[in-house]
């Protein structure tokens, strides 16, 4: 199972709208809607962010949704603030019931 | 508090085992799927294996079929992760999380334990 493809890094300043995507197959992203993201500040354990796509767990504000379109899912983060740099990963439940992680998105707030 | 708190990690040389342990607590355990996710420092994420609440029922990632055991003990509200024919690649933080009562995601981890494979 290949890893879902992430851009390696995004930025923005605070205040503004970062998105980053998380590119998969029609045997993981592409056939469930069961797609999560994770914030990971170094050296710290990652943090679920949305799950089932566009799901907050408690807590998690509301700058941060989940969505997807065929094989790519996306999270974005309104309204950008300086706590929010640190790497993201998305994961999506596969056809061969495991699970797959992204190669990971290192957010800088500028 | 919902916590979850693995041990066991170390070094060891290639071909070796390793028994990895994940005390839960503040929750039912026995109602939750539970996973290992592992991490080459500086490095992403990796799925390893999870189970069921019941104990019934196990899935696993390619590059450890066969070498890992995930079980659990719901009685001492603990899961594990047997280890064996280690090999330099296996070497991680291994994290254990808990799935999502009712959807696709894992909603607490553990702190994580470093497992280093080397002569």
């Amino acid at each position: 199972q290949s890893a879902l493809t992430q851009p390696p890094s995004v930025s923005g300043s605070p205040g503004q709208s970062v998105t980053i995507s998380c590119t998969g197959t029609s045997s993981d992203v592409g056939s469930y809607n069961r797609v999560s993201w994770y914030q990971q500040p170094p050296g710290t354990a990652p943090k679920l962010m949305t799950y089932d796509v566009s799901n907050r767990p408690s807590g998690v504000p509301d700058r941060f949704s989940g969505s997807k379109s065929g094989n790519t899912a996306s999270l974005t983060i309104s309204g950008l603030q300086a706590e929010d740099e640190a790497d993201y990963y998305c994961s999506s439940h596969t056809t061969s019931s495991t699970y797959v992680f992204g190669t990971g998105t290192k957010v800088t707030v500028l | 508090e919902v916590q979850l708190m693995e041990s066991g990690g170390g070094l060891v040389q290639p071909g070796g085992s390793l028994r990895l342990s994940c005390a839960a607590s503040g929750f039912t355990f026995n109602t939750y799927w539970m996973h290992w996710v592992r991490q080459v420092p500086g490095k992403g994420l990796l799925w390893v294996s999870r189970l069921n609440g019941g104990g019934s029922r196990t899935d696993y990632a390619d590059s450890v079929k066969g070498r890992f055991t995930i079980s659990r003990d719901n009685a001492k509200n603990t899961l594990y992760l047997q280890m064996n024919s280690l090999r330099g690649e296996d070497t991680a933080v291994y994290y254990c999380a808990r799935g999502h009562v009712t959807g696709y995601g894992f909603d607490i981890w553990g702190q994580g334990t470093m497992v280093t494979v080397s002569s």
